[in-house]
């Protein structure tokens, strides 16, 4: 069965400072993989996704992450935070989108509560 | 364009009641779900739909029924509401670039 591990349930970081975020993924074929962000008291938000292809991907707000097929890896970073990335961020991972076959789903992490601290 | 939007955004119910979260998405997407938001455990999906009239059971359904009788509308029913329920409630539909657009959230507490 897929699963997705993340490492660290809360994260503080000093405004200005790099962020890396940790996501290990246990998936049986290729992975489709994401990282969606929840800001306090609202839904969640695609940050960005790996498909294929490059396996340095960019998302919104200034991040990017890597796919690592050797660690079973895809984790998050920001070279430099801003007090606004204080959120709960969320790996995932899954099938191709729009296809399910049978009880495959799309997985998602427990989180990440990132605080950042003026 | 509204997205998905999820009503009511709180509600509290007696253990026994029933209630319905409504869910309605603009964006003519086939796939609609409903997940289940508890400290700790991440979002778990409760059931979704592939398209109208089609639905099917997620990770943790009991306790639940839904419904999809056109594109735009997926409503999640409580049938006998029980403190296990208390939980916060997302609604998404799947865009085709894979992603999943998620509603803002119904806060339910089951006493």
């Amino acid at each position: 069965a897929q699963s997705v591990t993340q490492p660290d349930i809360h994260i503080t970081v000093s405004e200005g400072a790099s962020l890396e975020l940790r996501c290990n993924y246990s998936y049986g074929a290729t992975p489709y993989l994401f990282w969606y962000v929840q800001s306090p008291g609202q839904g969640l938000q695609l940050l960005l996704k790996y498909f294929s292809g490059d396996t340095l991907v960019q998302g919104i707000k200034g991040f990017e992450a890597e796919f690592k097929r050797s660690q079973s890896s895809f984790n998050l970073r920001k070279p430099s935070v801003h007090w606004s990335d204080a959120a709960e961020y969320f790996c995932a991972v899954g099938p191709f989108p729009w296809v399910v076959f049978g009880n495959e789903k799309l997985t998602f992490g427990t989180g990440t509560r990132l605080t950042i601290i003026p | 364009n509204a997205g998905v939007t999820q009503t009511p955004k709180f509600q509290v119910l007696k253990t026994g009641q029933s209630m319905t979260l409504q869910c309605a998405q603009d964006m003519n997407h086939e796939y609609m779900s409903w997940y289940r938001q508890d400290p700790g455990m991440g979002l778990r999906l409760i059931h979704y739909s592939v398209g109208a009239g089609i639905t099917d059971q997620g990770e943790v359904p009991n306790g639940y029924n839904v419904s999809r009788s056109t594109t735009e509308d997926f409503p999640l029913r409580l049938l006998s509401a029980a403190p296990s329920q208390t939980s916060v409630y997302f609604c998404a539909s799947l865009g085709g670039s894979g992603e999943l657009f998620f509603g803002e959230g119904s806060r339910l507490t089951v006493l």
